[in-house]
C-alpha cells in the first residue's frame, strides 16, 4: 500500500521568510513524488516533480529515501504563494495517491 | 475547450437518488481519472481509464459507483442509491498516454455533490 502524510493542515509565515511544507510517504518500492498546488478559485495543478529536480516559482523539493520524505521548500515566501499544497506519490499503479494537503498563508 | 470540463458544477440530490457526473477531457488525452475529495482531505483515487477501458477501478468504494467511457473521450461517473456519505467534490483529470510518469494530470474544476 502507498500512503502520503502531510502533518500540517495549516501553515502561516510572513512574507520574505523561509517556508517548508512537510511530506512523508510510505511505499515499499521506488516511488515518484510530486507536489500539486491549488490557488484560490483555481484548479489543482502540478507544481513540481522530483525526477525533474527543477525549481518552480522558487520552490524546490528533494526526495530523501532514508527519511521517506519529500519536503517542499522556498527560501523567501511571497504573498502569491498562499494556496493549498498537496504532496502526491505514484507507485506501480498508474494513479496518484495524495496527502491531505497543507494550507499555506503568507502574511504581509 | 482548452481544459478538462466537468458538469454539473454543483448537484444537490436526495438520499436514494441516482446521479450522473460528466467529464470531458482535454482533446487527445487518452488517460482519464476520477477522484473524490471530501472536506479537509486530499483527492482520493476512484478509477482510471486508458482509452475506453477501465484500467484500474480499485478505488471505487462499492458497487453503487460505476463509470464509463464508451468512445474513449467523455466519461460519466454514475452513483446509484446515493447516501449522505457520498457528498464530496468529484474531480476528473486527464493526461497524455505514456506521460503518466511525469505525474502531470490536468484537473477539472470538479462537481460538488451534496446528498441531503
Amino acid at each position: 500500500a502507498q500512503r502520503v502524510t502531510q502533518p500540517e493542515k495549516l501553515l502561516s509565515v510572513f512574507k520574505g521568510a523561509p517556508v517548508e511544507l512537510k511530506c512523508n510517504y510510505s511505499y515499499s518500492g521506488s516511488p515518484e513524488l510530486f507536489w500539486y498546488v491549488q490557488y484560490s478559485r483555481q484548479r489543482l495543478q502540478l507544481l513540481l516533480r522530483h525526477i525533474s529536480r527543477e525549481s518552480i516559482k522558487g520552490f524546490t523539493a528533494d526526495l530523501n529515501k532514508g527519511e521517506t520524505s519529500f519536503h517542499l521548500k522556498k527560501p523567501f515566501a511571497q504573498e502569491e504563494d498562499s494556496a493549498m499544497y498537496y504532496c502526491a506519490l505514484s507507485g506501480s499503479a498508474r494513479q496518484l495517491t495524495f496527502g491531505s494537503g497543507t494550507q499555506l498563508t503568507v502574511l504581509p | 475547450g482548452a481544459g478538462v470540463s466537468q458538469t454539473p458544477s454543483n448537484k444537490v440530490t436526495e438520499k436514494g437518488k441516482y446521479v450522473e457526473l460528466r467529464c470531458d477531457p482535454i482533446s487527445g488525452h487518452t488517460a482519464l481519472y476520477w477522484y473524490r475529495q471530501s472536506l479537509g482531505q486530499g483527492p482520493e483515487f476512484l478509477i482510471y481509464f486508458q482509452g475506453t477501458g477501465a484500467a484500474d477501478d480499485s478505488g471505487l468504494p462499492n458497487d453503487r459507483f460505476f463509470a464509463v467511457r464508451p468512445e474513449g473521450s467523455v466519461s460519466t461517473l454514475k452513483i446509484q442509491r446515493t447516501e449522505r456519505g457520498d457528498s464530496a467534490v468529484y474531480l476528473c483529470a486527464s493526461s497524455l498516454q505514456g506521460a503518466f510518469n511525469t505525474g502531470e494530470l490536468f484537473f477539472g474544476e470538479g462537481s460538488r455533490l451534496t446528498v441531503l
